[in-house]
């Protein structure tokens, strides 16, 4: 089964806004990873967090993990129409090395 | 840079019809990954290897195999695909260790007539 669900869905906001995408998980994991794939392409890795972090920053991204409410988030601050994609978040469980992905937010930055 | 191909990146097969897709990794990884993505649905795990010769199923392994006989190379086999398994493949591959990132190919959009 899929382990992260992303929402929303979709959103698109105006170039220079924040966007804000959710990620919740079912089971304990060791890290929570943010992928982002360019439309029928393959997924490149932004950012990773581990279990033990809270917060982390990369550039214009932040993401965050609640391992209590088995969430996570990915902050996007002063989008770029070329940050329009679809975002994953993906986990990998503390028991085998698998690697398991949302459904993924579809992001749309316009200009 | 790490390099992760994938054989083809469009196919075209017919039903009933034995498919390999093909993968290979340069960089000396133990994991690899073949997942399907299809809209709506996000990425889902096919299989998985974490060592030469070795595979764990994923969550929909049903109607596909796999096969790792060298570190750097793992194949998907659909043994007689169906038109239900049209989607885009992508292939993984990531070192062992709790806190690695994953490299994908470019994908391979298979259709299945």
């Amino acid at each position: 089964s899929q382990q992260g669900e992303e929402d929303p869905q979709a959103l698109s906001i105006q170039e220079g806004e924040n966007a804000t995408m959710n990620c919740s998980y079912k089971t304990s994991i060791n890290n929570l990873q943010w992928y982002r794939q360019n439309s029928g392409r393959g997924l490149v890795h932004l950012i990773l967090i581990r279990s033990n972090e809270r917060e982390k920053h990369s550039g214009r991204l932040r993401v965050t993990l609640d391992t209590s409410k088995k969430s996570s988030s990915l902050l996007i601050t002063a989008s770029r129409a070329a940050d329009t994609a679809s975002y994953f978040c993906a986990t990998d469980s503390d028991i085998n090395n698998d690697m398991r992905f949302g459904a993924g937010t579809r992001l749309t930055v316009k200009p | 840079d790490v390099k992760v191909t994938q054989s083809s990146r469009y196919l075209v097969k017919r039903t009933g019809e034995k498919v390999f897709l093909e993968c290979v990794q340069d960089m000396d990884h133990e994991n690899m990954f073949w997942y399907r993505q299809d809209p709506g649905l996000g990425l889902r795990l096919i299989y998985f290897s974490y060592d030469v010769k070795m595979k764990e199923k994923g969550d929909i392994p049903e109607g596909y195999s796999v096969s790792r006989e060298k570190k750097e190379r793992f194949s998907l086999i659909l043994e007689s695909a169906s038109t239900n398994q049209t989607s885009m493949y992508l292939c993984a591959s990531s070192l062992t260790g709790i806190h690695t990132e994953a490299f994908f190919g470019q994908g391979t959009r298979l259709t299945v007539v």
